[in-house]
Order: structure tokens, then sequence, then C-alpha cells
């Protein structure tokens, strides 16, 4: 199975701040990943595919790089709207996905 | 608009079994895989299971296979996943999904189902 690390765990960050989430993958996944945004109490929500191709209607504040083993989730200038659970996710090895652990961005 | 409602969740004791079901509209039932995802109580998101379009293909996370059964009937929108000999890690909400273009990214989702087993 392959594993997803992400890191940091948690963050805390202030309105106009840029962010940046990093995801690791247990092997080379080429750019079978996927950043998923989830607000508490809802179910995910899909901003980029393919490592960096952004999902219509995302702003584009957001923004996804890496390819291989390394990714990372880029906000650009972070908004109150931004607080937020998020997941990287693997489709290398579809169907048997699998997902980082998660990182908690606070806005301060 | 797409849509997809979960049912079915609820307190079930260790050893139960309970029935989960995926009710949608917007979009050609028949013509897609479905997932389920599940997300324990302040935890990571977990793949499930799937089924492709016809219901001929079904893959299990290692987790539930042998406990949990996906199906469908494409004639009624649904998906169902049947869950049995449930254990306190069963606990979690449970999301139905669709991978839209068949390339492992989930743009729709349910707003889940939460599944409590406790004695």
């Amino acid at each position: 199975d392959i594993q997803m690390t992400q890191s940091p765990s948690s963050v805390s960050a202030s309105v106009g701040d840029r962010v940046t989430i990093t995801c690791r993958a247990s092997q080379d996944i080429s750019s079978w990943l996927a950043w998923y945004q989830q607000r508490p109490g809802k179910a995910p929500s899909l901003l980029i595919f393919a490592a960096s191709t952004l999902q219509g209607g995302v702003p584009s504040r957001f923004s996804g790089s890496g390819s291989g083993r390394d990714f990372s989730l880029t906000i650009s200038s972070l908004q109150p709207e931004d607080a937020a659970t998020y997941y990287c996710q693997q489709a290398y090895s579809s169907p048997r996905i699998s997902f980082g652990q998660g990182t908690r961005l606070e806005i301060k | 608009q797409v849509q997809l409602v979960e049912s079915g969740g609820g307190l079930v004791k260790p050893g139960g079994s309970l029935r989960l079901s995926c009710a949608v509209s917007g979009f050609t039932f028949s013509d897609y895989y479905m997932t389920w995802f599940r997300q324990a109580p302040g935890k990571g998101l977990e793949w499930v299971s799937d089924i492709s379009s016809t219901g001929g293909r079904t893959n299990y996370a290692d987790s539930v296979k042998g406990r949990f059964t996906i199906s469908r009937d494409n004639a009624r929108k649904s998906l169902f996943l049947q869950m049995n000999s449930l254990t306190v890690e069963d606990t979690a909400v449970y999301y139905c999904a669709r991978d839209r273009h068949s390339s492992g990214w989930f743009v729709d989702w349910g707003h889940g189902t939460l599944v409590s087993v406790s004695s």
C-alpha cells in the first residue's frame, strides 16, 4: 500500500500570509495526486488534481506542484474562509487510493 | 444538479449489522463507478470500497473485506453498503462519492451518514 505523509499536521497563519503544505508518497506516484479541503462537518471538496490542475470554481490563490514522491499545496494569500483541514490523496494505485493524515489550517 | 444523499446510519452494537444507502440524482448513475469512503471521529479519510458501473466488479479495503458488501441498483439510482460483524473501529461518517472522470479524483460527495458502534 502507498503511504502518504503530510506536514505540518497543523499550521496557524494570518490573513494575507502565504501557506505551503507538503505531502510525500512512500513511492513514485508520478502526478497522480489530488488535494482536498474539508471544513468541519462537511464532505471533502476537491481543490487540485493531477498534482497541479485547479478544479473549476476553486480560487486561483490555491496552487499545487510536484511529481514523483514530493508534492505541495500553496495558498498564496490566506483568506478567513480557508480555515479547514487539507488532505492529499494518491490515485496511482486506484482503486486502492489513500490519503494523507491531514493538515489543519487555523487563521490567527 | 448532482446530488448524493446517504442514509441508514445509526447506533449499533458490536457484532451487529447495518445497511447504508446512497440515493443519487443529477447524472446518469449507471454510467459511473461509485465509491464509499469513511472518516472516523477526528481522523482522516479512508477508502472503503468501490463498484463498477454494472456492479460486476467490486473492490474492498483490507479492513472491511469479508464483512462489508457493496452493491447497486441502477434502476433505483442507488448505491448500498451492507456492513456485518461491526466493530468499534468501524465507527465513522460514511460518504458515497463519484469519480466523475474515472481518474481517481472525487468531485461529487454526499453529506455523509454517521455509524456508531458501541455497546
